[in-house]
This record gives structure tokens, sequence and C-alpha cells, in this order.
């Protein structure tokens, strides 16, 4: 299995606080990316960085922000969290686009009250 | 944005049964995967096959890239298959896997 650890794996906050999601690999793989999965939707893409302090933004943006300082970490913030912000966020990585198979963590619960 | 479309949505099979999964796609693709979500909520790989066919153990896929639509055989089902299988894609022009809606499978002793 592919190394990918999330933190936390559950957070229950309240609405307007800050909340930050980690992800970390032990894989030194280049792409990161975060998705959300919730009901009816699927998975959709979020944020995702090409490389060290690379990032772009993915179908459902707005509210998030990410940074990436070192190659194994890939952080998710909600600078406000609102309750639409309630989901499950699930980080993935790859090694190459020529090959993008994407490996993806445990996830990580959020319910924004 | 590229569509993808899974069929059946729900399936319920006794044990020891057979099933084939279908998933279309509207455009060309760089990448396709098919996941099994277990109950506990973890996304495990079973096929990187954006084209060709493969095989592991009693699961097999076959994709079509010119007929945009892969296919995912369940032989012998097992009660640990349950879960839900999703198709994921990447288009030509991005990084992002698209997920389809997914096929809800239980499997009856």
């Amino acid at each position: 299995d592919a190394g990918i650890t999330q933190s936390p794996r559950h957070k229950v906050t309240e609405t307007g606080t800050p909340v930050t999601l980690r992800c970390h690999q032990t894989e030194n793989h280049r792409y990161m990316y975060w998705y959300r999965q919730d009901p009816g939707h699927g998975l959709r893409l979020i944020h995702y960085s090409y490389g060290v302090k690379d990032t772009d933004k993915g179908e459902v943006s707005d509210g998030y922000s990410v940074s990436r300082s070192k190659t194994e970490d890939f952080l998710l913030t909600l600078e406000s969290a609102t309750s639409s912000q309630t989901s499950v966020y699930f980080c993935a990585i790859s090694e190459s686009l020529a090959s993008n198979e994407q490996f993806f963590g445990p996830g990580t619960r959020l319910t924004v009250l | 944005g590229i569509q993808v479309e899974q069929s059946p949505p729900d399936l319920i099979l006794q044990e020891g049964a057979n099933s084939t999964l279908r998933c279309n796609f509207s455009d060309s693709v760089n990448n396709l995967q098919w996941f099994h979500q277990n109950p506990w909520g973890q996304l495990i790989n079973l096929f990187y096959i954006p084209s060709g066919t493969k095989q592991n153990g009693r699961l097999s896929a076959t994709t079509v890239a010119t007929e945009r639509y892969s296919l995912l055989y369940i032989s012998s089902s097992q009660t640990t298959d349950s879960g839900v299988y999703f198709c994921a894609v990447e288009a030509n022009s991005g990084y992002a896997l698209n997920f389809g809606k997914g096929t809800s499978l239980l499997v009856t002793p």
C-alpha cells in the first residue's frame, strides 16, 4: 500500500473556525491532490500540487486554500469553515503524469456545526 | 467536463455469483482507474487500465478506449466484495480524476 496518512481522521468544528487538514506521504511522489466526497457527487477535486510550492485549483476550490512546503506534506485549509464543507476529504498522490495512477489516503471526516 | 456514467447503480448478488459493472465516458482519456470503496470508507485501487485487459485473481477489467467504455468483472463473488465500485477517468487535458457515481454492491451469504 502507498504510504499516505491523513490527520486528523475525524474532526468536528463550528462554523467560522479555521481548519487545517494534513496529508503526509512517504513515497516521494511529485503530485498530490485533495478531493472531497459527498453523497450523490462522488469525489471532486479541490486543489492539486505538481511540486513544492506549485499548486492549482480544482473543480470545487472556493473556500479552500492549500500549501506545500515539502514534498511529503500537502495541507488543506478552510479559512472559515461553513456547514457546506461538511464532507469526507481524501488526499491522493501520483508519481508522474505519463502514468497518472493515483493512490488515496484513508480520508478525514469533517463535520462543521 | 468529461462525463462518467456507471451502471448499474445498485446490485445485489448471492455469494458465488458473477457480475459485470460498466463505465461509459464521454471523451478521450489518459487514465482510467477502478476503485473499491469498502464499508470503512477506504478507497482501494483495483486496476489502472486506460486500455486493454487486466486480471487480478477473481477480478478482471477491460477498457475499449476507442468506444469509450470499461468493464469490471467480478467472478465467484464473496461477501467481502461488498462496497461501492468507482470508475474514475482523467481527461487528456487535466490532472484530476473524474469519478462516476459508483455501483453499490451487496453480496449476501
